[in-house]
C-alpha cells in the first residue's frame, strides 16, 4: 500500500543534543510537509517542500531545519532541542499545492526531550 | 485570513447514538473544507472533503458532512456511533487559490463513545 512512513515512532533525546527525524513516502507526491503537534492541539505547520522548493513558515524557529534529498525522503533536524520542543512531529504529503488537495499523514514521531 | 472553530473540545455519545461534531469557519474567499480523524498515537486520516461540488459530502466509516454557506458551517455527522469511532477529529479549511499547506486546522474535538 502506498503510504507515508516515519521513523522512529518514538525518539528520546537530551536537552541540546541534535536529533533527526525521517519521513519517506511511496505516494510519489510533489509536496511534503512537517508539522508539530502538541498535546490536544491542532497540528502547526513548520515548513513544506514543493519538489525541491523549500518554504519556511515565518514563525518556525531557526532551531528547526529540513532536508529533502529526493522525492521520497524528507528529514527534520532539530539542532538544539529544548524542553518546549517535546511534541508529536507529523510528516504529510499532498499530490500538489492546490487548495483542494488533501494531505496524507504519517503516523508521527513522538519526541521526548530529557 | 481564515479561521476554524470547533465547538466542543469533548463530545461524548452512547454507542448507536447520533454523532454531531460542529465546525464553523471564516474565509474571505470560497473555501475547501476537510475533516480528518486522528486515533491515539497516529497521524491524521482524511474522512471527507468539500471542494464545491455537492454540498452534502459522504466520507469513510459512515461519516458525512454538509456545507452550509449561509451558516459558514461544515458539521460532521454519523447516524450511529460505533466504539471504534472514538478518536480526535479535526476540521480544516483551505481558502480557494491558496497553498494546500496553508490549511488552518481547528483545535480538534475528542469523541468518546460509551458502551
Amino acid at each position: 500500500d502506498a503510504m507515508v512512513i516515519q521513523n522512529p515512532r518514538y525518539q528520546v533525546t537530551q536537552f541540546g543534543k541534535p536529533v533527526t527525524l525521517s519521513c519517506s513516502q511511496t505516494l510519489n507526491h510533489n509536496v511534503m510537509y512537517w508539522y508539530q503537534q502538541k498535546s490536544s492541539q491542532a497540528p502547526k505547520l513548520l515548513f513544506h517542500y514543493y519538489d525541491k522548493d523549500f518554504n519556511n513558515e515565518a514563525d518556525t524557529p531557526d532551531n528547526f531545519q529540513s532536508r529533502r534529498p529526493n522525492t521520497s525522503f524528507c528529514f527534520l533536524d532539530i539542532r538544539s532541542p529544548g524542553l518546549g520542543d517535546a511534541a508529536m512531529y507529523l510528516c504529510a504529503t499532498s499530490r500538489g499545492r492546490g487548495s483542494s488537495y488533501e494531505q496524507y499523514f504519517g503516523p508521527g514521531t513522538r519526541l521526548t526531550v530529557t | 485570513a481564515q479561521s476554524v472553530t470547533q465547538l466542543g473540545s469533548h463530545v461524548s455519545v452512547s454507542e448507536g447514538a447520533l454523532v454531531l461534531l460542529r465546525c464553523n469557519y471564516s474565509s474571505s474567499v470560497p473555501p475547501y473544507l476537510f475533516w480528518y480523524v486522528q486515533y491515539p498515537n497516529q497521524g491524521l486520516q482524511l474522512l471527507l472533503k468539500y471542494t464545491s461540488a455537492a454540498t452534502l459530502v459522504k466520507g469513510i466509516n459512515g461519516f458525512e458532512a454538509e456545507f452550509k454557506k449561509s451558516e459558514t458551517s461544515f458539521h460532521l455527522t454519523k447516524p450511529s456511533a460505533h466504539m471504534s469511532d472514538a478518536a480526535e477529529y479535526f476540521c480544516a479549511v483551505t481558502p480557494m487559490g491558496t497553498n494546500a499547506g496553508k490549511s488552518t486546522f481547528g483545535d480538534g474535538t475528542t469523541l468518546t463513545v460509551k458502551p
